[in-house]
Order: C-alpha cells, then structure tokens, then sequence
C-alpha cells in the first residue's frame, strides 16, 4: 500500500499569511493526488485534484503543486474559515484502494 | 442543492450485523458512483468501498473486503452499506460520499454528515 506522510502535524499561522502543508508518498503516485479540508464537526470538503486542479467553487487563493512523491498545498492569504484539518489522497493505484494521510491541523496563531 | 443524508449507525456488539443507509437529493443519483468514507474517532479519513452508478463495480478496503457490502437503489436514489461480523475496529463515523463521475476516480465532492457506529461489548 501507498502510506501518505502529511506534515507538519500541526502548523500556526497568522490570518492573512501564507500557509504551505506538505504530503510525501512512498511511492510515485503520479499526478493523481487531491486535498480536501475538514472543519471541525463538519464532513471533509475537496480542494484539489490532479494534484494542481481547483475543484468548483474552491477560492483562488488555494494552489497545489507537485508530482510523484512531493505534493504541496499553499493557501495564499488566510482566512477565518481555513483553519481547520487538510489531508492530501492519493488515487494512483485505483480500484485496488486510495489512501489518506493523517491530516495537517491548521491553526490560528 | 446536493445533500446526502446517513442513517443506521447504532452501538453494536462485535460479530453482529448492521446495516447503513444514505439518502441522495439533489442530482441525478444514478450518474454517479458512490463511496463509503469512514473516520474513526479523533482520527484520519479511511475509504472504505465504492460503487459505480450502474451498481455493476463494486470495490472494498482490504480492511473489509469479505465482511461489507455496498449496495444501491437507483430508483429509491439510496445507497446501501450491510456490515457483517463487525469487529471494534469498525467503530467510526461513516461518511456516505458522491463521487465526481460515473465511475472512475475515487473523488468525492459531496459528504454527508455521517452515522456514527459502535462496536463494542
């Protein structure tokens, strides 16, 4: 199995700063990788897909790079509503199973 | 407006059965495929089997492979999950999920609000 390695664990940033969260695969993944954003008590939303793709309706300011190993997702300016818990999904070997990392808590500093 | 709504999670006891419903509105039900997405507590997000729109592929997380079965009702717009000689382990928040295409990647663009289930003596 793929294991998706999210970090940091937790990441303090002020409202309105820029905000990079990492997620490593331990084996090529390709491009076939997604975010999503989880605010507490609330069901996960999808942010990106193929790795660099907004879904609809996902503001501007969040962008994801990367390919392979190395993926980054970088929120441009903060808002209230962004702090929360992101996990990166890879999808590569699909149907045989996706995989999740644990998740990067994002919060207020 | 897309809502999912789960149901059926309940406090079970280990080697029981039980079985999950999701209620589907708001788009056309049978031009997606369908995921089961499980978070234990405090935990991270697990996939745990999808189905495509026509119910005719249906894959499942080793970590349930022979036990769940995933099911759906194009005409009720329902999704089914049976869970068979659950086991602590399943203890989780299930997350009934639309995929972005009829089959296909695994991506998941509308959550329900989940059904918490318990598996305990």
């Amino acid at each position: 199995d793929t294991v998706m390695t999210q970090s940091p664990a937790t990441l303090s940033v002020s409202p309105g700063e820029r905000a990079t969260l990492s997620c490593r695969a331990s084996q090529s993944v390709g491009s076939n990788l997604a975010w999503y954003l989880q605010n507490p008590g609330q069901a996960p939303r999808l942010l990106i897909y193929g790795a660099s793709t907004r879904a609809i309706g996902v503001p501007a300011r969040f962008s994801g790079s990367g390919s392979g190993t190395e993926f980054t997702l970088t929120i441009s300016s903060l808002q209230s509503e962004d702090f929360a818990v992101y996990y990166c999904q890879q999808y590569n070997n699909w149907p045989r199973g996706c995989t999740f990392g644990q998740g990067t808590k994002l919060e207020i500093k | 407006e897309v809502q999912l709504v789960e149901s059926g999670g309940m406090l079970v006891q280990p080697g029981r059965s039980l079985r999950l419903s999701c209620a589907a509105s708001g788009f056309i039900f049978d031009d997606y495929a369908m995921h089961w997405v499980r978070q234990a507590p405090g935990k991270g997000l697990e996939w745990v089997s999808s189905i495509s729109w026509n119910s005719g592929t249906m894959h499942y997380a080793d970590s349930v492979k022979g036990r769940f079965r995933i099911s759906r009702d194009n005409a009720e717009n329902s999704l089914y999950l049976e869970m068979n000689s659950v086991r602590p382990e399943d203890t989780a928040l299930y997350y009934c999920a639309k995929a972005t295409a009829a089959a296909g990647y695994p991506l998941f663009d509308s959550w329900g609000q989940g059904t918490l289930v318990t598996v305990s003596s």
